[in-house]
């Protein structure tokens, strides 16, 4: 099926523990995003990447890192994993800014840092 | 700045009746969309409505519509004919077109419950 596929569903790191987030989009989307979600506050913008080649920092920045690798793919990276960054990531993509149909979000991460 | 605001934290509605959720948004955007998503337990995030600042009618999506009040700033979500299915979290989103870039804002959600 068309869509956005995110790996892991689930992963428990222990603190200073780095990993990757894959992200990956197969309906020719030229944007895409990271947003993380915790209880009460919605969703949160990390990083984002409007067009191959470019990314840019979102609301909540500090402590990730990602890479466009090509227009498909786009993963977010937890250097050094803290507590702090327990919660649930969700990868995004979406068409043309004026496009009326809103972001196709992936199925979503489920971090626990220990 | 961008903000969206959903005071509503849980929300009753019973089977088969109407619910309106509530939205609020601020923007200096003159230009923007207004989303809405639904939540449901099993943790996938839903396109449900989109409403452009600039549409002279109120969206409306199925069972969905989405009730635009520009003056007031609000982006309202009407479900009528409530279903069982209904109980989700749903969220209020925000995407200003020229300040906002390609940024989506969300609220914090409003978790509604539909009795039998």
């Amino acid at each position: 099926n068309a869509g956005v596929t995110q790996t892991p569903k689930f992963q428990v790191l222990k603190t200073g523990q780095s990993m990757t987030l894959q992200c990956a989009q197969d309906m020719n989307h030229n944007s895409m995003y990271w947003y993380r979600q915790d209880p009460g506050m919605g969703l949160r913008l990390i990083y984002y990447s409007a067009s191959e080649g470019t990314t840019d920092k979102g609301e909540v920045p500090n402590g990730y890192n990602v890479s466009r690798l090509n227009k498909r793919e786009f993963s977010l990276r937890l250097e050094s994993a803290a507590p702090s960054q327990t919660s649930v990531y969700f990868c995004a993509s979406s068409g043309p800014r004026t496009d009326n149909y809103g972001y196709t979000f992936g199925s979503g991460t489920r971090l626990t840092v220990v | 700045a961008q903000k969206i605001t959903q005071t509503q934290p849980g929300m009753f509605v019973q089977e088969k009746e109407a619910v309106t959720l509530d939205c609020t948004y601020d923007t200096s955007d003159p230009s923007y969309g207004l989303f809405w998503y639904k939540q449901p337990s099993s943790g996938e995030m839903i396109f449900l409505i989109y409403q452009g600042s600039y549409d002279q009618q109120n969206a409306t999506e199925g069972r969905y519509s989405l009730n635009f009040q520009k003056a007031r700033k609000s982006a309202n979500l009407v479900i009528s004919a409530s279903q069982l299915g209904d109980s989700a979290m749903y969220f209020c989103a925000m995407r200003g077109i020229n300040t906002g870039g390609f940024k989506t804002i969300f609220g914090a959600g409003t978790r509604l419950f539909v009795k039998a």
